[in-house]
């Protein structure tokens, strides 16, 4: 399979505790985002990387938020001290930008995070 | 201010009819691009069609279609011959030039294809 894929599928945890979602996206994209979504709700943009580089992040992302990819393929999302609100679907997605116009992103099968 | 809004919630529709689901959208930057995707229950965003703001033809893929009127700023998925495969939620999304590529998405619209 060569699509994005995204690890643990679900996650449950304690409210307090931290949490650390990785995503594997497809090979040759340079550029990966992160996105929130709750029930009922489209997904919400929280940051994107091209390449290793952070190129931006949204004002949803506080700071017991934060995102790596360190060597420019996969991706980790750590969530410090948990709180019940974090709860959600977080998504992963790729893309190849390439300067042209459509860059379509490939989504990963999300990871669901509840918070006790 | 909503950048894109989807004022269908929920829709059904026979099978093997068509139905068309609502997307309007408001930007200023004059280089963007409009994106269809389903959710199944199972929860994975599948890309659908694509729509540049500069492309002069409605996009088509298969069975869906983009009616695409840039005066009115609206981005309408046509499905043609509704499966009972369709049901899903579907959004609406946008990404802008002028902000850095990120993808906005809309609330969705449900749809339920009845046999």
């Amino acid at each position: 399979d060569t699509g994005v894929s995204q690890d643990p599928r679900h996650k449950i945890t304690k409210r307090g505790q931290n949490v650390t979602f990785r995503c594997d996206p497809i090979s040759e994209h340079n550029r990966l985002y992160w996105y929130r979504q709750t029930l009922g709700q489209g997904p919400e943009f929280l940051t994107y990387f091209q390449n290793e580089a952070q190129l931006e992040k949204s004002r949803l992302l506080s700071d017991r938020f934060s995102a790596e990819r360190p060597k420019g393929s996969f991706s980790t999302l750590e969530i410090q001290r948990t709180e019940q609100g974090d709860s959600a679907m977080y998504l992963c997605a790729s893309s190849l930008a390439q300067g042209l116009g459509q860059e379509t992103q490939y989504f990963g099968p999300g990871t669901r995070l509840l918070v006790l | 201010a909503q950048k894109i809004t989807q004022t269908q919630p929920g829709m059904f529709v026979q099978e093997k009819e068509a139905v068309t689901l609502d997307c309007t959208y408001d930007t200023s930057d004059p280089s963007y691009g409009l994106f269809w995707y389903k959710q199944p229950s199972s929860g994975e965003m599948i890309f659908l069609i694509y729509q540049g703001s500069y492309d002069q033809q409605n996009a088509t893929e298969g069975r869906y279609s983009l009616n695409f009127q840039k005066a009115r700023k609206s981005a309408n998925l046509v499905i043609s011959a509704s499966q009972l495969g369709d049901s899903a939620m579907y959004f609406c999304a946008m990404r802008e030039k002028t902000s850095y590529d990120k993808v906005i998405f809309g609330p969705g619209t449900s749809l339920s294809v009845i046999p």
